[in-house]
C-alpha cells in the first residue's frame, strides 16, 4: 500500500527566504506526482505535475524535483512572499489505476 | 480550461436529514470523478471513484449505503450523505479526471457540511 509523507508538517519563514518542502513515498511504481496548494477552506490548486520519466518541472518561482528510485520529491519556492502562505500537498498516482494518494501536507507561513 | 465546480459550497443540516452535493466539470467531459473527505488540518482521504454509467467504487471502510454516488452524465456526479449525523460533518471535495494526456485530476472548491 502506497504511503506518502510530507516533512515538515509546518514551516514558518521570513519573506524573501527560499522554501524547501519534502515529500516521500514508499512505492516507486508511480505514474506521476503532483504538488497542490490549498488555502484555508478552499479546494486544491494544481501547481506542478511531474511524470515518472521526468526529473523536474518548473513554473515561475516554483521548481519540483522527482527522484523515483529513492521515493522522494522536493518542491522549491524561491523568494517567498506572504501570498505563498498556504498548505502544500503532494500526491502520487500509481502506475496501475487512477487513484491519487495524498501526503499530510505542509502548512507554510511566510511572515512579512 | 479544466474547471470543476461544486454546489453547494456550504450546507448546514439537522441530524437525520439527507444532503446532496453536486460536482460538475464545466468545460470537459469526465468519465471518472472522485470524492474525497478532509477533516480539519488533515489531508484528503479518497472515499470513492465515480464512473459514468456504472456503479461507484468505494474505498475500504466507506459505507456505500451512507454515501450514495451517482454519475449519470459525463459532466455531473452527485454525492448524497444519507441520514447525516454530526460525525459526518466534514469538508467534501470532488475531482474530475481530464480525458487523455496525463489523466490529470482537477479539483472542485469543496463543500463544507455541518450536521447539527
Amino acid at each position: 500500500k502506497q504511503e506518502v509523507t510530507q516533512i515538515p508538517a509546518a514551516l514558518s519563514v521570513p519573506e524573501g527566504e527560499n522554501l524547501v518542502l519534502n515529500c516521500s513515498f514508499t512505492d516507486s511504481a508511480i505514474y506521476n506526482l503532483q504538488w497542490f496548494r490549498q488555502d484555508p477552506g478552499k479546494g486544491l490548486t494544481s501547481l506542478l505535475l511531474i511524470q515518472s520519466s521526468q526529473r523536474e518541472q518548473t513554473s515561475g518561482r516554483l521548481n519540483a524535483s522527482l527522484d523515483k528510485s529513492s521515493g522522494r520529491s522536493t518542491l522549491y519556492i524561491a523568494a517567498s512572499q506572504p501570498g505563498d502562505s498556504a498548505t502544500y500537498l503532494c500526491a502520487v498516482k500509481e502506475a496501475a489505476g487512477n487513484k491519487l494518494t495524498f501526503g499530510g501536507g505542509t502548512r507554510v507561513l511566510v511572515k512579512p | 480550461g479544466a474547471v470543476v465546480s461544486q454546489h453547494p459550497s456550504r450546507v448546514i443540516c439537522k441530524s437525520g436529514t439527507s444532503v446532496k452535493i453536486e460536482c460538475r466539470s464545466l468545460d470537459f467531459q469526465a468519465t471518472t470523478m472522485f470524492w474525497y473527505r478532509q477533516f480539519p488540518k488533515q489531508s484528503l482521504m479518497l472515499m470513492a471513484t465515480s464512473n459514468e454509467g456504472s456503479k461507484a467504487t468505494y474505498e475500504q471502510g466507506v459505507e456505500k449505503d451512507k454515501f450514495l454516488i451517482n454519475h449519470a452524465s459525463l459532466t455531473l456526479s452527485t454525492l448524497t450523505v444519507t441520514s447525516a449525523h454530526p460525525e459526518d460533518s466534514s469538508f467534501y471535495i470532488c475531482s474530475a479526471q481530464y480525458p487523455g494526456g496525463y489523466n490529470e485530476q482537477f479539483f472542485g472548491p469543496g463543500t463544507r457540511l455541518t450536521v447539527l
